[in-house]
């Protein structure tokens, strides 16, 4: 079965760092390019990232960059978002999703449950 | 920046067809995808590249694009279709959705 599984929410004070992780399985990870897509609660869908196949090509959202860093291990089967400075705006679910065909801006055919993020003091 | 605009919300008697707009400037050049999502679960992606249904999504789901607009359309529409639509496209080196559409099957 193919499963992109999410983990690393909470609920952490502004101004502090969270490292969210998807963990994927039933595939070869390393085939697709993958995203972060956020949803502040009683919201609609935010892109967040992208990530190449390699890791090395990486685009953001303005509303994140400089503060969001994606990565992945494709040893490890496994995707990052590294947060840092967090604010009470970035409270939301974190999915990751892959791109179902590489280098075609294709849909996001795969998305995992999401994790929680809650940013408050 | 792109932008993709939605109708907050839209209403369907059941066994009818519902159809779902997606305005954005010259979109019809672009790559539209579509995405269902229910409360309380991850979206899942109902049309890609326009008109493409993935497998599992049944035939009364299809879309178009052309022009300012894209459409989802909903062939006899049942109960089980209410939820959040959401457009999609690539723009340069971003994703951009739009803000969601409210399905109501009366």
């Amino acid at each position: 079965e193919v499963l992109l599984v999410e983990s690393g929410g909470g609920l952490v004070q502004p101004g502090g760092s969270l490292r969210l992780s998807c963990a994927a399985s039933g595939f070869t990870f390393n085939d697709y390019e993958m995203n972060w897509v956020r949803q502040a609660p009683g919201k609609g869908l935010e892109w967040v990232s992208y990530i190449s196949r390699s890791g090395t090509t990486l685009f953001y959202a303005d509303s994140v960059k400089g503060r969001f860093t994606t990565s992945r291990d494709n040893a490890k089967n496994s995707l990052f978002l590294q947060i840092n400075r967090l604010r009470v705006e970035d409270t939301a679910v974190y999915y990751c999703a892959r791109e179902r065909n590489s280098g075609s801006t294709d849909a996001f055919d795969i998305w995992g449950q999401g994790t929680m993020l809650i940013v408050s003091s | 920046s792109y932008e993709l605009t939605q109708p907050l919300s839209v209403s369907v008697a059941l066994g009818q067809t519902a159809t779902i707009a997606c305005e954005g400037n010259n979109i019809g050049i672009k790559n539209v995808h579509w995405y269902q999502q229910k409360p309380g679960q991850a979206p899942v992606v109902v049309m890609y590249k326009d008109n493409r249904r993935p497998s599992g999504i049944p035939e009364r789901f299809s879309g178009s694009n052309s022009g300012n607009t894209a459409t989802l359309t909903i062939a006899r529409a049942q109960a089980g279709d209410e939820a959040d639509y959401y457009c999609q496209v690539w723009d340069a080196s971003s994703v951009v959705f739009g803000g969601g559409a409210k399905l109501i099957v009366l």
